[in-house]
């Protein structure tokens, strides 16, 4: 079964209204967590780096105050698109990196369809 | 700056051999990883090097080099199933120990 779980798996806004989007780890303890955006038929992109306890690391180009990330707990992540417009509609997905784990264990969530109408 | 590139598509026939090629030069480096992605789902692992060298993994293999920053997955016995996109993926190392993703390659296997 999953490990990494991800709700909603789709969502529909009008534009200009703001969603959130979980990451949750189901059975492992996760400090770290990152958010990726995917577009038809490319590959994943990385939004950025979400560390418990603290701030957000964003990638070059992703804006900060629109993508809201927080991770409140070693178990959960949330990354909130605020404002939303059609261009964000996307497949976002979340991946976990375990803090039990030798280095190798990467944990992906089955990923949240956004289409901003 | 980083990059991560992949032949954008294949075509091979099913019962033959493919081999997926990923290049890459990348900040920092902690192993390399391929994943398998059909349309509108998740990643799924496929394998992961860290060492020089030839890891096999059923129908799979993954082949890494450091010294030319140069990977590729190997798939034999190919069926049909096995028509998806696949992902070459670099872990920088370093603190945030990120995954970054190549551009993809997508397969399309053929009676």
């Amino acid at each position: 079964g999953a490990v990494v779980s991800q709700h909603p798996s789709w969502v529909i806004c009008k534009s200009g209204t703001s969603v959130k989007i979980e990451c949750r780890s189901l059975d492992f303890q996760a400090t770290t967590m990152f958010w990726y955006r995917q577009f038809p038929k490319q590959s994943l992109m990385l939004m950025a780096t979400s560390n418990e306890g603290s701030k957000a690391t964003y990638e070059q180009g992703v804006e900060k105050d629109k993508f809201l990330i927080n991770h409140a707990s070693l178990t959960l992540s949330t990354l909130t698109v605020t404002s939303a417009h059609p261009e964000d509609s996307s497949f976002y997905i979340c991946s976990a990196l375990s803090s039990r784990s030798s280095g190798n264990t990467i944990y992906f969530g089955e990923g949240s369809w956004l289409t901003v109408v | 700056g980083q990059n991560i590139d992949q032949p954008t598509e294949m075509t091979a026939t099913e019962g033959a051999i493919v081999q997926i090629n990923c290049t890459y030069q990348t900040s920092g480096f902690n192993g390399l990883f391929w994943y398998q992605q059909h349309a509108g789902e998740a990643p799924t692992f496929l394998s992961y090097n860290v060492l020089d060298g030839l890891e096999e993994k059923g129908r799979f293999s993954s082949f890494l080099s450091r010294s030319k920053g140069y990977s590729y997955l190997l798939l034999k016995e190919l069926q049909m199933k096995d028509s998806a996109s696949y992902l070459c993926a670099v872990r920088n190392g370093g603190a945030t120990n990120k995954l970054i993703f190549g551009t993809g390659t997508l397969l399309a296997v053929q009676p």
